[in-house]
């Protein structure tokens, strides 16, 4: 199994362009979440949806947007980056039924991205 | 913020040696989880532990929780060259699926 896979592993963007990282996963999870990792900070969750077309927000959701059309794919959007959103990002995901509290998160292996 | 914080914030040890790490948290807690992420990879997860539990060992791994003083240790015993990553611990908040990452331990294992 490939897990959960997130492209591009780097990216460079001046600020106010557009993108989208891509995070798909083949384990069948309905939770799947996406997480920017800054040093000392930690990792603080962005958006996260339980399953196709139910999405949420997150403790830091401004200037990114996100959709759930399929239970693989879960992309994450900066419509107009800026220098705040240079960061490490991480894509995981998990069942949301009633193992939820019972089960691990499994991580991508991250997007660095630089907005200059 | 509800993000948790970890002690210490940085570890370095010998070989052979027990690494302790603490984390403490801010609110109610559904389960708490401990994860390595070794440079420039993702996470991955080592123990998980209920709300309802107090004390639970895998392998070399010992995790303890009070819930009471809403903190929570990660014991490694015979440490290796190999442990040498960032630990996290993650919180996942009751009644919601959000976890909250703490600030991470780099821990340092000298062969």
């Amino acid at each position: 199994n490939a897990g959960v896979t997130q492209t591009p592993k780097f990216q460079v963007l001046k600020t106010g362009q557009s993108m989208t990282l891509q995070c798909a996963q083949d384990m069948n999870h309905e939770y799947m979440s996406w997480y920017r990792q800054d040093p000392g900070m930690g990792l603080r969750l962005i958006h996260y949806s339980v399953g196709a077309g139910i999405t949420d927000q997150g403790e830091v959701p401004n200037g990114y947007n996100v959709s759930r059309s399929t239970t693989e794919d879960f992309p994450l959007r900066l419509l107009s980056a800026a220098p705040s959103q240079t960061s490490v990002y991480f894509c995981a995901s998990s069942y949301s039924d009633l193992t939820f509290y019972n089960s691990p998160l499994h991580f991508g292996n991250g997007t660095r991205l630089t907005v200059t | 913020s509800q993000q948790g914080e970890e002690d210490p914030q940085a570890l370095s040890i010998q070989e052979g040696e027990n690494a302790t790490m603490n984390c403490s948290y801010k609110t109610s807690i559904n389960n708490l989880q401990w994860y390595r992420q070794n440079s420039g990879r993702g996470l991955v997860h080592l123990i998980l532990i209920r709300s309802n539990e107090r004390e639970k060992h895998s392998g070399r791994l010992r995790v303890t929780l009070d819930t009471s003083k809403k903190s929570s240790s990660l014991l490694i015993t015979a440490s290796r060259a190999a442990d040498t990553a960032s630990y996290f611990c993650a919180t996942a908040l009751s009644g919601t699926y959000k976890y909250i990452f703490g600030t991470g331990t780099r821990l340092k294992v000298l062969a």
